[in-house]
């Protein structure tokens, strides 16, 4: 299986930072790369698909990028509603790999 | 609009078996590829099972393999989870999630999640 490495685990950052996460996978996975967010009690919610194509509502302060085997998610301005934590999610195979997570904390 | 409904967790000793549904509505059920998520408690998520929109294909996690089947019933708009031999390792919060793009699209196996449930809670214990 093909395993998800995201760094770091935990992140320290106020409103306005620009703010990245990183997630590495053990094989290329070409551009099979999301990112979602999830905020305490609530399920997760798509933010990014194919490394970098936004989707539709997200706001634009999110950007993905990466190939093969290195993807980051960049948050430009962290804005309060922003604070949650961040997960990728590799859809080269079927067997779905998801990275362990970042929590992104009001420093 | 999409709502994913899960039902069906409770506690359950381990050895024990459970079956965890998913109602399904707002969209057009039988052209979609169907997924199971979990995610323990405090801890990150972890894929379980997909099943492809006429069930013709199911793939499992290592972790349930042989364990867990995973079915739909496309006249009831639903999606099953059978889980058997459950151990304390199992529990978790249980997900249904759809993919983006139905059968008939070129990108039909890009599995990733554009609405999901808001999960059911299983929890193995003695």
């Amino acid at each position: 299986d093909i395993q998800m490495t995201q760094s770091p685990s935990t992140l320290s950052a106020s409103v306005g930072d620009r703010v990245t996460i990183t997630c590495r996978a053990s094989q290329s996975i070409s551009s099979w790369l999301a990112w979602y967010q999830q905020k305490p009690g609530k399920a997760p919610k798509l933010l990014i698909y194919k490394a970098s194509s936004l989707e539709s509502g997200v706001p634009s302060r999110f950007s993905g990028s990466g190939s093969g085997t290195e993807f980051t998610l960049t948050i430009s301005s962290l804005q309060p509603d922003d604070f949650a934590t961040y997960y990728c999610q590799q859809y080269n195979s079927y067997t779905l790999t998801f990275g362990g997570g970042t929590k992104v904390e009001i420093k | 609009e999409v709502q994913l409904v899960e039902s069906g967790g409770v506690v359950v000793q381990p050895g024990g078996s459970l079956r965890l549904s998913c109602a399904a509505s707002g969209f057009t059920f039988d052209d979609y590829t169907m997924h199971w998520v979990r995610q323990a408690p405090g801890k990150g998520l972890e894929w379980v099972s997909l099943i492809s929109w006429d069930g013709g294909s199911t793939y499992y996690a290592d972790s349930v393999k042989g364990r867990f089947t995973i079915s739909r019933d496309n006249s009831k708009n639903s999606l099953y989870l059978q889980m058997n031999s459950l151990r304390t390792e199992d529990t978790a919060l249980y997900y249904c999630a759809k993919v983006a793009y139905d059968r008939y699209s070129s990108s039909t196996l890009e599995y990733y999640f554009d609405y999901w449930g808001q999960g059911t809670l299983v929890t193995v214990s003695s």
